[in-house]
């Protein structure tokens, strides 16, 4: 089974702390993703890395850099919290060639507050 | 382009249906479905190819309708282990590596 790790489940920060939330996949994985969740926004795609030292922006990048040295693991940094970037905070992973019926596979996510 | 989910909420007795629909004004190759409980890792349901299939899993299914543009999971006869927010990921074609996902309708269901 994939398994698609997240370093902390809950963690509170203060405006303007840099921040880093880790994670990490054990399939070998080419791609991963940094997701944001928010009650009727849905997910929304941060930064998506395709391969070692490879990014590329998502749909809201602002505010957020990524870093991804090794393949397994892949870094959402919040350069300055901001209070209105405490949300829900998801990795993903996939193949770079799907087989037709596979998908993205998860993590279960860091909440993250800042006061 | 962020695909919209409807309805946004849904509360169920157990026994009952519920219909979940996801919506593009783009064209789709793929459409992915999950369900996340509360506090947990969002698990993958289904994925529904270009074809207009549908496609089944215990008493949740779904169809894709591509000239629609439209993806529905039905989940027949609930039980209280339904209970969470599903949305859905969609691909305009194929293996783009990106998903697009909607907006999540998130459902709960009542002894």
């Amino acid at each position: 089974d994939v398994k698609v790790t997240q370093s902390s489940r809950y963690l509170v920060k203060r405006t303007g702390e840099k921040v880093f939330l880790e994670c990490v996949q054990d399939m070998d994985h080419e791609n991963m993703f940094w997701y944001r969740q928010d009650p009727g926004l849905g997910l929304r795609l941060i930064y998506f890395s395709y391969d070692v030292k490879m990014k590329e922006k998502g749909d809201i990048p602002e505010g957020y850099s990524v870093s991804r040295e090794k393949k397994e693991r892949f870094s959402l940094i919040l350069e300055s919290a901001s209070t209105n970037q405490t949300s829900m905070y998801l990795c993903a992973s996939s193949l770079a060639r799907r087989e037709r019926g596979d998908t993205q596979y998860f993590g279960p996510g860091t909440r993250l507050t800042v006061l | 382009q962020q695909p919209v989910q409807s309805p946004q909420a849904v509360i169920l007795r157990e026994g009952e249906d519920a219909v979940i629909n996801c919506s593009s004004s783009k064209a789709l190759y793929s459409v992915h479905w999950y369900r996340q409980k509360h506090g947990e890792a969002p698990v993958f349901l289904m994925i529904l190819l270009k074809g207009g299939e549908q496609k089944g899993h215990e008493k949740i299914s779904a169809s894709f309708n591509e000239k629609k543009q439209q993806s529905s999971l039905y989940l027949t006869a609930s039980q209280l282990s339904y209970s969470g927010t599903y949305f859905c990921g969609t691909e305009r074609t194929y293996n783009t590596d990106k998903l697009i996902f909607g907006t999540g309708t998130r459902l709960q269901v009542f002894p």
